[in-house]
């Protein structure tokens, strides 16, 4: 059970380029989420998903676009990277519950560094 | 605003020593709670949860938190510590009332064992 993967674990980027990164999970988790993770400031939250085709955002969504067409799948655009976009990523997932109580399973993360 | 707080952002206990770290949460009705842990360049997993019920729980790897509503902490414990729980920490918090009942993130706790 391969639970929640990303692709890819490491990508370097120039400033301006643009990437996407994605999220698979195959738990039939119907909701998601992106956040990243820089040292001293824990985990933001930048995009979550409640279902398939639905979006919202979170703390940080500036600069970054999500998409959730299909339930499994939940990907994070970068449009025009910047350096304050280096980071790490990390896509999670729960199954819908009332009240929040569901634990999240996370990815093992893309880490992403934008000369 | 609802927060959570985590005291000391680094500690170091020697092996086979008690392991505690610490988390505070504001809020007025009872939230959920999890510990969540980060092995290095790995995602985050779940410890354990506290929902309702047993105010003691007990979680993977041996260890355990306390829900104390009247010092709204939730404590995590471990009564020996062993070098393979050196890794981040981080305490979790949903809410109990209100209409954005979003996962609350502590900044983590980095524990290092020492032999």
């Amino acid at each position: 059970n391969a639970g929640v993967t990303q692709t890819p674990k490491f990508r370097v980027l120039k400033t301006g380029q643009s990437m996407t990164l994605l999220c698979a999970q195959d738990m039939n988790h119907e909701y998601m989420y992106w956040y990243r993770q820089d040292p001293g400031m824990g985990l933001r939250l930048i995009h979550y998903s409640v279902g398939e085709g639905t979006t919202a955002k979170g703390e940080v969504p500036d600069g970054y676009n999500v998409s959730r067409l299909k339930k499994q799948n939940f990907l994070l655009g970068l449009e025009s990277a910047a350096p304050s976009q280096t980071s790490v990523y990390f896509c999670a997932s729960t199954v819908r519950a009332a009240g929040g109580n569901s634990p999240l399973h996370f990815g093992n993360g893309t880490r992403l560094t934008v000369t | 605003a609802q927060s959570v707080t985590q005291l000391g952002s680094h500690v170091s206990v020697s092996e086979g020593a008690l392991v505690l770290l610490r988390c505070n949460y504001s809020s007025s009705v009872p939230p959920y709670l999890f510990w969540y842990v980060q092995y290095p360049n790995q995602g985050l997993q779940l410890l354990l949860k506290y929902t309702t019920g047993a105010t003691l729980v007990k979680g993977i790897n041996g260890f355990e938190a306390e829900f104390k509503k009247s010092e709204t902490s939730f404590h995590l414990t471990k009564p020996s510590a062993h070098m393979s729980d050196a890794a981040e920490y981080f305490c979790a918090v949903v809410p109990g009332s209100g209409n954005n009942r979003k996962l609350i993130w502590g900044l983590g706790t980095s524990l290092a064992v020492n032999p």
